[in-house]
């Protein structure tokens, strides 16, 4: 069974723009969570995605935001970029009960300059 | 709300030492804590899961234990090797979630591992 994959794997954006980051669940997985992982930070939850709708959601600005289509896969979007968006994007799967494994994927690093 | 704490920050050890990694968490009430492994600029590897029902886990040369009670887990890792060089994260699945801002995973800062040959 593949794994989750996240694409792309690095990108470089410049402050204001924005950036779309895309996440494939592993097959049956009906949840998706998105995480930001800083040195200063650490690992932060962004929000979770299930059957399409937004489950749970940190505490980030609304320029992070995200969807799920109805194959399961996510994306998520940041707008008007900023220098400390600079990070690893993490996403994980899982079956979408409480309490499931999640599965992480390879991740994305975003360098905004 | 839940925090998670991982002591010590770095350890460096000499090659086939036995090890352990600590974990301690504010609030009991999970549904089971996970270990990670991240290798530098990688994604999270799952080491082992532990449901909150039990007390302990092992795979290879790794075990887990978990004392609810007390907000403890630890990872022993025994005849360590240069290979086991990474940083080593542990997570909790809170049954109380604040209204769904604190996810469904909770992560330490890790303990960055470096085991010299």
């Amino acid at each position: 069974k593949a794994g989750v994959t996240q694409t792309p794997r690095y990108l470089i954006k410049t402050r204001g723009q924005q950036v779309t980051l895309s996440c494939s669940p592993i097959s049956g997985h009906r949840s998706v969570s998105w995480y930001q992982q800083t040195p200063g930070q650490g690992l932060q939850f962004l929000f979770e995605y299930f059957s399409e709708t937004q489950r749970n959601k940190g505490n980030f600005p609304g320029r992070f935001s995200g969807r799920q289509f109805s194959n399961s896969r996510s994306e998520m979007n940041v707008s008007t970029l900023e220098l400390g968006d600079s990070a690893l994007y993490l996403c994980a799967s899982s079956m979408g009960g409480r309490g499931q494994e999640q599965f992480f994927g390879p991740g994305t690093r975003l360098t905004v300059l | 709300k839940q925090e998670v704490t991982q002591i010590p920050a770095a350890l460096s050890v000499p090659e086939g030492e036995n090890l352990v990694l600590n974990c301690s968490f504010t609030d009991s009430a999970i549904y089971n804590l996970q270990w990670f492994r991240q290798d530098p600029g990688k994604g999270l590897t799952s080491l082992l899961l532990i449901q909150s029902s039990q007390r302990e886990q092992t795979s290879g040369r790794l075990n887990a234990s978990l004392d609810k009670s007390s907000g403890r887990s630890t990872l022993y890792i025994a005849a360590s090797q240069p290979g086991d060089s990474a940083t080593y994260l542990c997570a909790v699945s809170p049954i109380m979630n604040y209204g769904g801002s604190q996810g469904n995973l909770i992560f330490g800062k890790g303990t960055k591992l470096s085991v010299k040959p």
